[in-house]
């Protein structure tokens, strides 16, 4: 399973657009890059996912950089309800996930 | 909603004592994984299940066992628990292993062990 590193937490205003970086150097050739978000006491929420191009579906972008060593999630317009611990996740095959920390967004009003 | 449903919400369970937890998946999801999340932690692998067989096993002593129905329901067993299984176990399905699938996450069942 390849390893990720995200900052612990991150700020953004509120409407403003939001970037979330994720490095995930060892990632391998076949695996998936998967979003998800998570609010305290709920499930994992699907955001995004790609593989090599970027992506974009209603709630956020996926730039995925060409060497796929790092990918960013985009959030256009963040919203209070965007709060949450956002986690970057590479999958192969089998869809067994392996959270890292994952980063704590925080929305100002 | 993510079709994926869990029970019970909470429970709590005595030292040394026996729990079973219980997810019913999407209709037609094939693949069913369970996630261990304590406080302040990332969720982590215990195990996956594929067409009612083990399909991979994350750091877990034998103590976590589990169950996949031909219905798309599972179960996680935990025997002889410990004050550290308290946590909140989480279940996820996706239609097969192939990758590139959503998977879809019930709200969780919250354990706590006294």
């Amino acid at each position: 399973d390849a390893k990720t590193t995200q900052p612990n937490s991150m700020e953004s205003n509120e409407e403003e657009p939001v970037h979330l970086p994720c490095n995930h150097s060892t990632i391998s050739g076949t695996d998936y890059i998967h979003w998800y978000r998570q609010l305290p006491s709920q499930g994992p929420e699907y955001v995004i996912h790609g593989l090599t191009s970027n992506v974009n579906n209603r709630m956020a972008s996926l730039a995925i950089a060409e060497d796929r060593k790092s990918s960013t999630l985009i959030l256009h317009r963040a919203t209070l309800r965007d709060a949450a611990v956002y986690y970057c996740i590479p999958t192969n095959t089998g869809n067994q996930f392996y959270f890292g920390t994952g980063t704590s967004l925080t929305v100002i009003p | 909603e993510t079709g994926v449903t869990q029970s019970p919400t909470h429970l709590i369970k005595t030292r040394g004592q026996q729990v079973t937890l219980r997810c019913s998946s999407q209709s037609g999801h094939n693949t069913v994984s369970w996630y261990q999340q304590a406080l302040g932690q990332g969720p982590q692998f215990i195990f996956q299940y594929y067409r009612e067989e083990e399909n991979g096993r994350g750091n877990f002593p034998p103590r976590f066992s589990g169950l996949q129905f031909p219905n798309y329901s599972s179960e996680l067993n935990v025997n002889a628990l410990e004050l550290d299984d308290s946590a909140l176990y989480l279940c996820a399905s996706s239609l097969d292993l192939t990758g590139g699938h959503t998977i879809y996450f019930g709200e969780g069942s919250w354990l706590t062990v006294v």
